[in-house]
């Protein structure tokens, strides 16, 4: 089976402008989650989708969205970026919402956002 | 809300040697535990996890961790380190029930493995 796919790998964008990442989850997968990873931090939560509605929001500004399709796939926007966007977005995909013994987070390989 | 403190940003271990990589975490409610590891230019992939029953806990390539409640320590071992381990290692913690929709990772700690 294919794991949680993204993309694009890499992109490069100029302050001020509009990001849209993707994500497509496991198959059966339900719920997919957002992680902004700054170089030399951990992980850091930004969204929750389950069933298409969302669950859960971290700290981030207005400037980040987000939605599900029918199809359990995901995008992540940003606009009006920072230079301060700079990181890997990471995509994660699960059976159900909460995260438990059985419900463990599958990670993608990433996005990696470069704003100059 | 939950916290997760890694001791030691770096650290290094010969070829060999035993690996031990610190975790400490605050949580209001009783927490799930992972530690998951990145390879360069990857995504994470999950070593291990503690939920509920016994405290030490099994997972891939060697590794184990013994949850402490009395000391909030989820600490990541390896008895004998391989070249291949080398990579950056993050502990998370989420809560155990509704509401607790995300993992609260730490900063993580970088292995490498001296030959």
């Amino acid at each position: 089976d294919a794991g949680v796919t993204q993309s694009p790998t890499h992109l490069i964008k100029t302050r001020g402008q509009h990001v849209t990442l993707r994500c497509s989850p496991i198959s059966g997968h339900k719920s997919v989650s957002w992680y902004q990873q700054v170089l030399g931090q951990g992980p850091q939560f930004i969204f929750q989708y389950y069933e298409k509605e969302e669950r859960g929001r971290g700290n981030f500004p207005d400037r980040f969205s987000a939605r599900q399709f029918p199809n359990y796939s995901s995008e992540l926007n940003v606009n009006a970026l920072l230079l301060g966007d700079s990181a890997l977005y990471l995509c994660a995909s699960s059976l159900g919402p909460y995260p438990s013994g059985a419900n463990v987070l599958t990670f993608g390989a990433g996005s990696r956002l470069t704003v100059l | 809300a939950q916290s997760v403190t890694q001791l030691g940003s770096h650290v290094s271990v010969s070829e060999g040697a035993l690996v031990l990589l610190r975790c400490n975490y605050s949580s209001s409610v009783p927490p799930y535990l992972f530690w998951y590891v990145q390879y360069p230019n990857q995504g994470l992939q999950l070593l291990l996890k503690y939920t509920t029953g016994a405290t030490l806990v099994k997972g891939i390539n060697g590794f184990e961790a013994e949850f402490k409640k009395s000391e909030t320590s989820f600490h990541l071992t390896k008895p004998s380190a391989h070249m291949s381990d080398a990579a950056e290692y993050f502990c998370a913690v989420s809560g155990s029930g509704a509401g607790s929709y995300q993992l609260t990772f730490g900063k993580g700690t970088k292995l490498s493995v001296i030959p």
